[in-house]
């Protein structure tokens, strides 16, 4: 079993749609949990990141994670075809001083007019 | 502008040859990264560095070789050794191994003639 599992997709929705992408994973002490988005052949970009359980949102973003039952979400609302892209999650154990992420295999969102 | 360059953007390696992969930010960051991404996978870490003259082996290091003479560069070569180079190698930096974000250059494509 793979540290952080993340379902490859393509998930299709229509313009307007209310995206929830999400990420399960197996190692309890990881603390830090972040989202990217990555667009074709360019490299990902930092969308989001939180500590530990609990919702943060920003703007059309809201991510959530749930520690009790190992599993992170990304909602995106009023999806728009520019948010098509793939998203990975990340998260990371800071026990030792490193931080340095876990990611998952990214989930391809595809957003049609 | 701050940020991290790679070049090329595509790289042809033929058998036998190796290779190298340019890394450059200037966001002062002390610590970088290289990360390899094939179709469907997530990102697997190859080295990082932590600091000028310091470098550490990540989850797949081998037919891989790094160096950091410079705090701003960190270049990769991919060897002769490594039998499965095709890939999209993604550089990234931070401020430190304990910082939980990472920023990402936009790729190299390497391919096998």
């Amino acid at each position: 079993q793979k540290e952080v599992e993340q379902d490859p997709g393509p998930l299709s929705v229509p313009e307007g749609a209310i995206v929830s992408l999400n990420c399960t994973y197996s190692n309890s002490a990881f603390q830090y949990f972040m989202w990217y988005r990555q667009y074709s052949r360019k490299g990902p970009e930092l969308l989001m990141y939180t500590y530990s359980s609990g919702n943060k949102e920003d703007g059309r973003f809201t991510a959530q994670v749930d520690k009790s039952s190992k599993y992170i979400s990304l909602f995106i609302r009023d999806s728009q075809p520019s948010d098509s892209a793939t998203y990975l999650c990340a998260m990371s154990n800071p026990s030792g001083g490193s931080y340095i992420p876990t990611f998952g295999r990214g989930t391809s969102l595809i957003v049609h007019p | 502008d701050g940020g991290i360059t790679q070049s090329p953007k595509y790289l042809f390696r033929k058998e036998g040859q190796n290779v190298t992969l340019s890394c450059e930010q200037n966001l002062n960051h002390d610590a970088m990264y290289w990360y390899r991404q094939d179709p469907g996978q997530g990102l697997r870490l190859i080295y990082y560095s932590q600091i000028v003259n310091d470098f550490q082996k990540g989850d797949i290091a081998e037919g891989y070789s790094v160096s950091r003479e410079k705090k701003e560069s960190f270049p990769l070569t991919v060897t002769s050794a490594q039998k499965n180079p095709t890939a999209f190698y993604l550089c990234a930096s931070s401020r430190g191994l304990a910082t939980e974000t990472q920023y990402f250059g936009p790729g190299t494509r390497l391919l096998v003639l």
